[in-house]
């Protein structure tokens, strides 16, 4: 199967601080990586596509500055929310793309980030 | 603009039933529609569809797709509470890249 793991599962951090999410694909090369957002009991929300070696295609409303997005090699992608605050608090989820299945998304497990 | 509804946004029900979840799509160049269960983590996959009027099964889950009028639906037949989760349908399009348009969602609650 494909595997794709997160780091850290859970973090709570003070207001103001940033922090960094990981995203691996453990078992194969994901050419495309995808961040997603997801508020207690909604739908996921895609924040921004991110290819390797190349910089990452955010969607509407999401803004670059505060969620950085690195994709550094084919099985790495990491999501960086700077300075953060309470309404940044959420269920970060990521899935990556194989090169070869071309419509399926492997997910992560998911961050459950707490600013406070 | 790309959207994928989904209905009912909930539904609670008792152990035994057979429920029918709802996922309507308008999404330019089309590819597949997915469904996915999401418990506590990340959603699980259960079926990708590409084909019309082609049921896809596992279990007590099926599901199919009418890409005609635009809908996919996913029944659950014998409803148990391991079955209570948010169902997603997600529809791929290859218009931006290999985007996923996630719907809002169904959230079952079964009951014993």
């Amino acid at each position: 199967g494909a595997v794709v793991s997160q780091h850290p599962s859970r973090v709570i951090c003070k207001s103001g601080t940033s922090v960094k999410i990981e995203c691996r694909s453990l078992d194969f090369q994901a050419t495309t990586m995808f961040w997603y957002r997801q508020f207690p009991k909604q739908s996921l929300m895609l924040m921004a596509t991110s290819n390797e070696g190349s910089k990452a295609t955010y969607e509407q409303g999401v803004e670059k500055d505060k969620f950085l997005i690195n994709h550094a090699s084919l099985t790495l992608s990491t999501l960086t929310v700077t300075s953060a605050h309470p309404e940044d608090s959420s269920f970060y989820i990521c899935s990556a793309q194989r090169g070869d299945w071309y419509n399926e998304q492997f997910f992560g497990p998911g961050t459950r980030l707490t600013v406070l | 603009e790309d959207k994928v509804v989904q209905s009912p946004l909930s539904l609670v029900v008792h152990e035994g039933d057979t429920v029918t979840l709802n996922c309507s799509y308008e999404v330019t160049n089309f590819r597949s529609l997915l469904w996915y269960k999401q418990e506590k983590k990340a959603p699980t996959f259960l079926f990708m569809l590409t084909s019309s009027g082609i049921e896809k099964k596992s279990g007590r889950l099926s599901s199919i797709l009418d890409k005609k009028e635009l809908f996919s639906i996913l029944n659950i037949t014998a409803t148990q509470t391991g079955d209570s989760a948010i169902y997603l349908c997600a529809v791929d399009s290859s218009r931006t890249g290999n985007q996923f348009y996630f719907g809002t969602g169904t959230s079952l609650t079964v009951i014993p």
